[in-house]
């Protein structure tokens, strides 16, 4: 079974700083896919980044990017020039692919809370 | 494009009651899924539709638990009697279809039970 590891329960990050948010997974799959989702307060999820486990190249969407390490099944993000906005739950997830008829959910970790202090 | 919508937002009720949850996924949207958010935990799948069949109900508590998808689009997600463990947020999410690995999520229904 899949497995995904969030060791940091809470980070504090001034604006416009850096900060970044790490996750481990578990998985024997050799194709997959990880996220990051981010959750504030009004608790609507919202997709931040994702990446394909066959791309080696790190995904990267404005000032979020990913540190994607499969041989270490380390998947970390990486929020630059931080804003208020940037607020949040973060949650790391794993999806296999669907493969005949299985299920495409998306495995959680326990999630970062994220205070970005003006 | 309208995002997934969810009723009610909020609710409490005392244990060994019932409470339904409603959602209706973004219009198009072929795959649903309905998850348990604990306070402290990240969601967990209880169970995923495609169009009106499922996909996966392997978590899904089938002794008090019970979700339809009559016409392959909106989705009610039912707890009869409810337990005080039940208390959580639950968590609509919809995709395009089975190969689009992006899932959009609704806001939430927070469930109390005292």
């Amino acid at each position: 079974a899949q497995t995904v590891t969030q060791s940091q329960p809470e980070m504090s990050v001034q604006e416009a700083e850096t900060v970044t948010l790490s996750c481990t997974y578990d998985t024997s799959e050799n194709n997959y896919y990880l996220f990051w989702y981010k959750q504030p307060p009004s608790r609507q999820m919202i997709l931040v980044i994702r990446q394909e486990a066959y791309k080696q190249q790190n995904a990267t969407e404005n000032r979020f990017s990913v540190n994607f390490q499969k041989a270490a099944k380390s998947f970390s993000l990486k929020i630059s020039d931080s804003q208020l906005g940037d607020t949040a739950m973060y949650f790391c997830a794993f999806m296999r692919p669907n493969y005949g008829g299985a299920t495409n959910k998306l495995i959680f970790g326990t999630g970062t809370l994220l205070a970005v202090q003006p | 494009e309208a995002g997934v919508a969810q009723s009610p937002r909020y609710k409490i009720i005392e244990k060994r009651q019932s409470v339904a949850f409603w959602c209706n996924p973004i219009s198009g949207h072929a795959t649903l899924y309905w998850y348990q958010q604990i306070l402290g935990q990240g969601p967990k799948l209880l169970i995923q539709f495609q169009n009106n069949g499922v996909v996966d109900d392997s978590q899904l508590p089938k002794d008090r638990f019970s979700a339809e998808r009559l016409k392959g689009v909106d989705s009610t997600l039912k707890i009869q009697p409810a337990k005080l463990e039940d208390s959580a947020v639950y968590l609509c999410a919809s995709s395009l279809a089975y190969l689009y690995n992006e899932q959009f999520f609704g806001p939430g229904t927070r469930l109390t039970v005292l």
